[in-house]
């Protein structure tokens, strides 16, 4: 069975602090890791994924993960935060050998203060 | 269209009415899905259609919901006899043909449901 914990349904951050948003997984088989961010009154977008090649992607908007097998982790951070990236953030995982179901964490809310 | 379009955005029904949403898909894309969104809560799958396959059902939390998709594209969730539970922001997601699949799902903006 697959499943997504996001520790945190709360971060805040000062801008130009590190953003660290936090992604564990449980997956029968070899994962596909994906975040997706949605910026109020609009709908989930692309991140950044994993999908079995560099451990360490980077994504749009500075933001990049690093997938950790030994933790069973897919953290996101960013180096400086900026008030733009206030925005819901969704972990999410699907099977490396089947595509159609993804599972989505609850989801981490980023407050970014002046 | 250039991106997945849901209507309506906002639905404010009674308890007991039915309500329908709709999904029309990104020109091309196979694959299509629903999500329901809740409060505090992460995005709970309900349904699944890819190409001509037989869609998962597995998602749908009641014989309550129903979901179809019309000649492979525009799809309807249908929600019988709501209840104030089925609150929620419906999501539509679609995302390419598997020979061109990257793993990515692009969603629209949502049908947010409000039951009386």
């Amino acid at each position: 069975a697959q499943s997504v914990t996001q520790l945190g349904s709360h971060v805040s951050v000062s801008e130009g602090a590190l953003v660290l948003l936090r992604c564990n997984y449980s997956s029968s088989v070899p994962p596909y890791l994906f975040w997706y961010v949605q910026y109020p009154n609009q709908g989930l977008q692309l991140l950044l994924k994993y999908t079995s090649a560099a451990t360490l992607v980077k994504g749009i908007n500075g933001f990049e993960a690093e997938f950790k097998k030994s933790e069973t982790s897919f953290h996101l951070t960013k180096p400086s935060a900026h008030m733009s990236d206030a925005a819901e953030y969704f972990c999410a995982v699907s099977r490396s050998n089947n595509f159609n179901k993804f599972y989505f964490g609850s989801g981490t809310k980023l407050n970014v203060k002046p | 269209g250039a991106g997945v379009s849901q209507s309506p955005s906002n639905k404010v029904t009674e308890k007991g009415k039915d309500v329908e949403l709709r999904c029309d898909p990104i020109s091309g894309h196979t694959a299509l899905y629903w999500y329901r969104q809740s409060l505090g809560q992460g995005l709970e799958f309900l349904i699944y259609f890819q190409g001509n396959s037989a869609p998962d059902k597995s998602g749908l939390p009641s014989d309550r919901f129903s979901a179809e998709r019309t000649g492979g594209s525009v799809s309807t969730l249908t929600i019988q006899r709501t209840q104030q539970e089925d609150s929620a922001v419906y999501l539509c997601a679609s995302s390419r043909p598997t020979g061109e699949y990257t793993g990515e799902l692009f969603f629209g903006e949502g049908s947010r449901l409000t039951v009386l």
